[in-house]
């Protein structure tokens, strides 16, 4: 199975709403980051985590390694958070990530 | 932040054909990556890069794929010969350090079209 599961794997919001993603790992996570991809292919980094959260401006992230799971919370959502949202687990040696499928999130006004 | 350059954004070649994905990765990073997406599916990992060697490589490395990083100049993945299920978008990215904390930094990526 997926090693890392992502949910969920579409997502329509309305302007200004708030959401969360989540991301499941069946691996020994040890960090994990997530990723917007923009409708041209571009992965911006949003977040690098250690086990704890981490805040961005109306992003907000969360990862715990003991019970193997990530999430990142969207708050006050504008049309340019529209993309594909991936996270990614490193769970050893030289920086392989395992990345999960993505949720697509489509905003609307 | 950092940018990592990758050059084509989109080539397309006949089946058989050797072909060069280049990256300009972040100026002072020393680990590099390949990575691969098919279109609609997630990304998955091909290899990774540091001083001159391969450090780790995935089922999805076949034999006809090298790297290299000559010089100090760009990072590259080579194909030859290409099949049509190496069609998708390769990202490249590139690191400060290897294992642990650190922070990947991605290019746009470069689409293959292998007809």
């Amino acid at each position: 199975g997926d090693k890392v599961k992502q949910s969920p794997s579409a997502l329509s919001l309305q302007e200004g709403t708030n959401s969360a993603l989540r991301c499941n790992f069946s691996i020994a996570a040890t960090t994990v980051q997530w990723f917007l991809q923009n409708p041209r292919g571009s992965l911006m980094n949003l977040f690098y985590l250690v086990p704890g959260t981490k805040e961005n401006g109306r992003l907000k992230s969360a990862f715990d390694s003991k019970e193997s799971y990530s999430t990142l919370h969207i708050r006050d959502a504008q049309l340019e958070d529209s993309g594909t949202y991936f996270c990614a687990a490193e769970g050893g040696s030289n920086a392989k990530l395992t990345f999960g499928k993505g949720t697509k999130l489509s905003v609307k006004s | 932040g950092p940018k990592v350059l990758q050059i084509p954004s989109h080539q397309i070649i006949d089946m058989g054909q050797m072909v060069t994905l280049n990256c300009d990765p972040v100026s002072n990073h020393l680990y590099f990556y390949w990575y691969k997406q098919i279109l609609g599916q997630q990304m998955e990992f091909l290899v990774n890069f540091y001083n001159g060697k391969v450090m780790e490589k995935s089922k999805l490395f076949k034999d006809q794929f090298s790297v290299e990083r000559p010089d100090g100049s760009y990072f590259t993945l080579k194909i030859q010969p290409t099949a049509l299920e190496d069609s998708a978008v390769y990202f490249c990215a590139s690191s400060s350090t290897g294992g642990s904390q650190n922070t990947l930094y991605f290019g746009a990526g470069t689409r293959l079209s292998v007809l």
